[in-house]
């Protein structure tokens, strides 16, 4: 059974550009969250959806960040028109059932640089 | 003041040492996460408590909800325990994904 997948692992984009960040749930997993570790500063939890559903987005930024699980396919995590204060680690973990006692396992991360 | 706070922020120890770090939290959680993220960046999640005392190998994890306090403790540590501990509290009534996160502390273990 494969871990969670994230991919690019290292993404580097220009000021203004797209970033698309991927990853893919354990296999029976239909839960996904994103965190995201800015440089020397702690994970901070950006959002958690289910399929086709956002469950709770209260960390996402307001601007340019988009966030979607659909029916098939990986999660994808969306940031418009990239600015440096974007360059960070970008984590997603995935859990199989809603439920207090849910383990979460973390992907390896994407490494977004923005020059 | 974080609501998530960890001490040490570092800690160096000798292989075979007992080591304890300390998680205190500010809020109400249904669920504390301890995770371990290696020099590489990668996470592992290690326990998940919301009650008493979880053991796995030679890690040791303990909640007290009336004191709003956890501990992680290594037995017999070794230098491949070298990383960042990181304590993460889920906040009751919140979502589950919505954690918050200590700052991590920083274990280095010397042969």
């Amino acid at each position: 059974n494969a871990g969670v997948m994230q991919n690019p692992r290292h993404l580097v984009r220009r000021r203004g550009q797209e970033a698309r960040l991927r990853c893919s749930p354990m296999k029976g997993h239909s839960h996904v969250y994103w965190y995201r570790q800015l440089p020397e500063e702690g994970l901070k939890f950006m959002v958690y959806l289910q399929k086709e559903n956002i469950i709770d987005e209260s960390g996402m930024p307001k601007e340019r960040f988009s966030a979607e699980f659909p029916k098939e396919g990986p999660s994808i995590l969306r940031i418009q028109q990239v600015v440096r204060g974007d360059s960070a680690a970008y984590f997603c973990a995935s859990s199989p059932v809603r439920a207090v006692s849910d383990t979460q396992y973390f992907g390896p991360g994407t490494r977004l640089t923005v020059l | 003041k974080n609501e998530v706070e960890q001490s040490p922020q570092n800690l160096t120890a000798q292989e075979g040492e007992f080591i304890t770090i300390n998680c205190s939290y500010s809020v109400g959680i249904s669920a504390l996460h301890w995770l371990q993220q290696h020099p590489g960046g990668g996470i592992v999640s290690l326990f998940m408590l919301s009650s008493g005392k979880k053991k796995h190998g030679r890690l040791i994890a303990t909640i007290n909800i009336q004191e709003k306090h956890s501990s992680l403790h290594i037995t017999a540590s070794h230098p491949r325990d070298s990383a960042v501990y990181i304590c993460a509290a889920r906040n009751y009534g919140g979502s589950q994904g919505n954690l918050i996160f200590g700052k991590g502390t920083k274990l280095s273990v010397k042969p």
